[in-house]
């Protein structure tokens, strides 16, 4: 089975303060992304990456980088955490390819979640 | 952009069946996913179609696909309270073959 690990399920963090979020899959997954979910928002994507040291944005960037040094670990990074970054942050890692490759039913599969909350 | 949109709530009884909306508006999507998500979990897949399929049945869950409406929904027959979770769709659009929109998700609440 596919394992994807999120470094925390809770965080309580300061305002200004440099938070990392770790996540690690244990599949040899090229694709990795990170997403935060709020009520009524669904799950909306802040980065994901392709390829070990490649990342792209996602929908919503600002606030946040990633860093991919090794193909199964994916880190988020809040350089300075704000209060309207208390949200549910979800890893996730799929074996897709570039378009084209693998077009098959291969999804995304989520870690448990990690709650972080900003005072 | 592409944007995903379900009703928020739906509460339905025990042994009845569940109706889960979602409309999309990306024409190209390829693959169109329901996941289901459990308190403090994350998501886990629970069935897909592709785009040039109407319908998917598995077991108690039956996919529709109306692409001319772009309207998918998830039937979840005999629901029962462990079926109580958050449901989102997503689609998996053409361009790049990673990348999956979701939807807002719809709380299901399962009552005796």
């Amino acid at each position: 089975d596919v394992k994807v690990t999120q470094s925390s399920r809770y965080l309580v963090k300061r305002t200004g303060e440099k938070v990392f979020l770790e996540c690690v899959q244990d599949m040899d997954h090229e694709n990795m992304f990170w997403y935060r979910q709020d009520p009524g928002l669904g799950l909306r994507l802040i980065y994901f990456s392709y390829d070990v040291k490649m990342k792209e944005k996602g929908d919503i960037p600002e606030g946040y980088s990633v860093s991919r040094e090794k193909k199964e670990r994916f880190s988020l990074i809040l350089e300075s955490a704000s209060t309207n970054q208390t949200s549910m942050y979800l890893c996730a890692s799929s074996p897709w390819g570039l378009a084209g490759e693998k077009a098959s039913t291969d999804t995304q599969y989520f870690g448990p979640g990690t709650r972080l909350t900003v005072l | 952009g592409e944007d995903v949109e379900q009703s928020l709530f739906l509460s339905v009884r025990e042994g009845d069946s569940s109706v889960i909306n979602c409309t999309y508006t990306d024409s190209s999507s390829t693959y169109l996913y329901w996941y289901k998500q459990e308190p403090g979990a994350g998501l886990q897949l629970l069935t897909y179609i592709f785009s040039n399929m109407d319908m998917k049945q598995d077991q108690r869950l039956t996919v529709l696909l109306n692409k001319k409406d772009k309207h998918l929904s998830l039937r979840i027959a005999d629901t029962q309270t462990g079926d109580s979770a958050i449901y989102f769709c997503a689609e998996r659009y053409g361009g790049t073959a990673s990348k999956l929109t979701f939807g807002t998700g719809t709380r299901l609440q399962v009552t005796l």
